[in-house]
């Protein structure tokens, strides 16, 4: 079946540690992105990548990192810098950046102890 | 800048009946894209409905469909026939066309509105 996977689906972390959220496609998507949500708001773009081995900031980039070796991969990494990094986090994939449909997948549960 | 406002954080509804979701954005462009994305409890995000601004015929889809007013900059789905698989968070969202300038892609999403389906 083809589709977004994200794992983990919940994950803790400690105050001051890195964590990586993994995000995998087999749609044969160019375009990835990562957003944020928290309770009550709606999503915020967090980075976005067009193609391998490019991406983009996003509205609420500070504190995170991205990577985008793998057409299929797109990991994002919360670095301690991220003040507030408790939240819900949902990768998402279209076949290119000018088509407006984007997939997404199941979401990580991000929990700083 | 982009905003998208959804005045009602929830509302409820009986099944079978008919239920409309408001949702209202501003922008200064002329070409754009408004999508309603659907979040039941498992949290996915699910797309229901998508209209393009150039297009004057409103957006239909089984049993939901928009109400689009571009001149009022508003965009409020109808759900006829409410079923209980309809009980989640619905998002009204935004996105100006690639080459528009900003973040390319980028779907600014309103506050939800939570929408309950009693039986």
């Amino acid at each position: 079946d083809g589709g977004i996977t994200q794992s983990p689906k919940y994950l803790f972390r400690k105050e001051g540690q890195n964590v990586t959220l993994s995000c995998e496609q087999n749609l044969n998507h160019d375009a990835m992105y990562w957003y944020r949500q928290d309770p009550g708001q709606g999503l915020r773009l967090i980075y976005y990548s067009q193609i391998v081995n490019d991406f983009q900031k996003g509205d609420i980039a500070e504190g995170y990192s991205v990577s985008r070796e793998k057409k299929e991969s797109f990991p994002l990494t919360v670095t301690s810098a991220q003040k507030n990094p408790t939240a819900f986090y949902l990768c998402a994939s279209s076949i290119s950046v000018s088509q407006n449909q984007q997939f997404f997948g199941p979401g990580t549960r991000l929990t700083v102890l | 800048a982009q905003t998208v406002t959804q005045s009602q954080p929830e509302m409820s509804v009986q099944e079978a009946e008919t239920v409309t979701l408001s949702c209202t954005y501003d922008t200064s462009e002329n070409n754009y894209y408004l999508f309603w994305y659907k979040q039941p409890p498992s949290r996915q995000m699910i797309l229901v409905i998508r209209q393009e601004a150039y297009k004057q015929q409103n957006a239909t889809e089984n049993r939901f469909s928009v109400n689009f007013q571009k001149a009022a900059k508003s965009f409020s789905l109808k759900i006829s026939d409410s079923q209980l698989g309809d009980t989640a968070m619905y998002f009204c969202a935004f996105m100006k066309p690639v080459n528009y300038g900003g973040s390319q892609g980028n779907l600014i999403f309103g506050k939800g509105t939570k929408l309950s389906v009693k039986p």
